[in-house]
């Protein structure tokens, strides 16, 4: 069956535009994560669902940022007003609880 | 495209040593990272290679051979804690990661 995709695969935009970024995530998959791999860094954990319900939103860089996920499938991640710091690229995994994750391609994100 | 193998799920026994192989054929490399990840929480780093060699760091030691395409994770002196999935991620290229599935390890008393 189909991996976990990502879209847009590259998206550049202008500095205080808003983007998002969709994830859909293995059929049957109920946990899904958002990461963010910036340039020189390791993987930065941002948020956790489990279903549709998030409980860990710790890891959100900053109000800007915002992620949503309905019927227990697609998940778009928001960022509001982008910075040039947001340039990164934004990964998605998805896993049947407590197993193995599996990582989307990602979307690498460029801001002007 | 880019392929990272490693075994799906391993079980060891509490006080042991384990070894996790990956194994990668990417277009790139500029170094390998190894994560440790428990159930709904973030990834926590554990190494990174760029060279050839054993790097070791307590019960942890990540070992690279590059003409190979070849990595693995020791982990010594097992504890029930380390029941937890361990990633493996090949860096290609500035911002490029590339993860495979990561090996579920199962510790048992």
């Amino acid at each position: 069956g189909a991996g976990v995709s990502q879209s847009p695969s590259n998206k550049v935009t202008e500095k205080g535009k808003d983007v998002e970024l969709r994830c859909d995530p293995i059929s049957g998959h109920t946990a899904l994560y958002w990461y963010r791999q910036s340039l020189g860094q390791g993987l930065e954990f941002l948020i956790y669902f489990q279903g549709n319900s998030a409980p860990d939103k710790s890891g959100l860089p900053s109000d800007r940022f915002s992620a949503e996920r309905t019927g227990g499938s697609v998940s778009t991640l928001t960022i509001q007003r982008t910075q040039q710091e947001d340039s990164a690229v934004y990964l998605c995994a998805s896993s049947r609880s407590q197993e193995t994750q599996y990582f989307g391609p990602g979307t690498r994100l460029l801001v002007l | 495209g880019q392929n990272i193998d490693q075994p799906t799920e391993m079980t060891a026994t509490e006080g042991a040593i384990v070894q996790i192989n990956c194994t990668y054929q990417t277009s790139g490399f500029n170094g390998l990272f190894w994560y440790q990840q428990h159930a709904g929480e973030a990834p926590t780093f554990l190494s990174y290679n760029v060279l050839d060699g054993l790097e070791e760091k307590g019960r942890f030691s990540s070992f690279l051979s590059r003409s190979k395409g070849y990595s693995y994770l020791l982990l010594k002196e097992l504890q029930m804690k380390d029941s937890a999935s361990d990633l493996c991620a090949v860096e290609t290229g500035a911002n490029n990661l590339f993860f495979g599935t990561g090996t579920r390890l199962t510790v048992i008393p």
